[in-house]
């Protein structure tokens, strides 16, 4: 079946340094892959997403390259901000467009001034 | 306003006392799933709604009821909760066809079963 492995938290960063968080699935085909955020006490926000290979999601300051070669769907920032604190999930949905989502177990960002 | 609203948001309850947390959106979405976030495992899929009068079991469905008579509503009933269902509960809405299937969240449900 589906699964997501993404790196443990918590990471701890001082304001201005540069984040990767790594994430890397397994599935059959050409999944949807996805980077959805969740803010302290909210539900969780969809950050950035890519449907197919190569293809960039980026959105504030946030990216994600789709590397076939290397299931992988890594978050890099190169700027993080103390309002960047949060907890950061990678997701995959099955290939075709599937409604469902699975997820790793998430990795927690704290950015210290 | 899009978006994705649970009630309650927090519930205290004991063993084995029936309770419902509802789920409603206003995106006219066809989509509906519940899931429970757990430390060390992420979401887990509990059930979902492809539309009205359609429901399946996700990945952890035991001990758990929904139901979907009406397009925006999709309630999770715990009809004899029990403590290993203490956890965060998410619902999330999406179209179900067509390219963007974007899943929507709700803010979440935190349950504690003594």
């Amino acid at each position: 079946g589906n699964s997501v492995t993404q790196m443990e938290g918590p990471v701890t960063l001082s304001e201005e340094a540069f984040l990767t968080i790594n994430c890397t699935y397994t599935a059959t085909g050409y999944p949807s892959l996805f980077w959805y955020v969740q803010y302290p006490g909210e539900g969780l926000q969809l950050l950035l997403k890519a449907t197919k290979a190569d293809d960039k999601g980026s959105n504030k300051g946030f990216e994600a390259t789709y590397r076939k070669e290397t299931t992988s769907f890594h978050l890099e920032k190169g700027s993080v901000q103390v309002s960047d604190s949060a907890v950061y999930f990678c997701a995959l949905s099955d290939q075709g467009g599937g409604n469902k989502l699975t997820f790793g177990t998430g990795t927690q960002l704290k950015v210290e001034l | 306003e899009a978006q994705v609203t649970q009630n309650p948001r927090y519930l205290i309850t004991v063993t084995g006392k029936k309770l419902t947390v509802t789920c409603s959106q206003n995106m006219n979405h066809e989509y509906m799933s519940w899931y429970r976030q757990d430390p060390g495992l992420g979401l887990r899929q509990i059930y979902y709604s492809m539309n009205v009068e359609v429901t399946d079991k996700g990945d952890v469905p035991e001990g758990y009821k929904v139901s979907r008579k009406e397009k925006r509503n999709f309630p999770l009933i715990l009809e004899s909760p029990s403590p290993n269902q203490t956890s965060l509960y998410f619902c999330a809405s999406s179209f179900s066809s067509g390219r963007e299937k974007t899943q929507y969240f709700g803010p979440g449900t935190r349950l504690l079963v003594l």
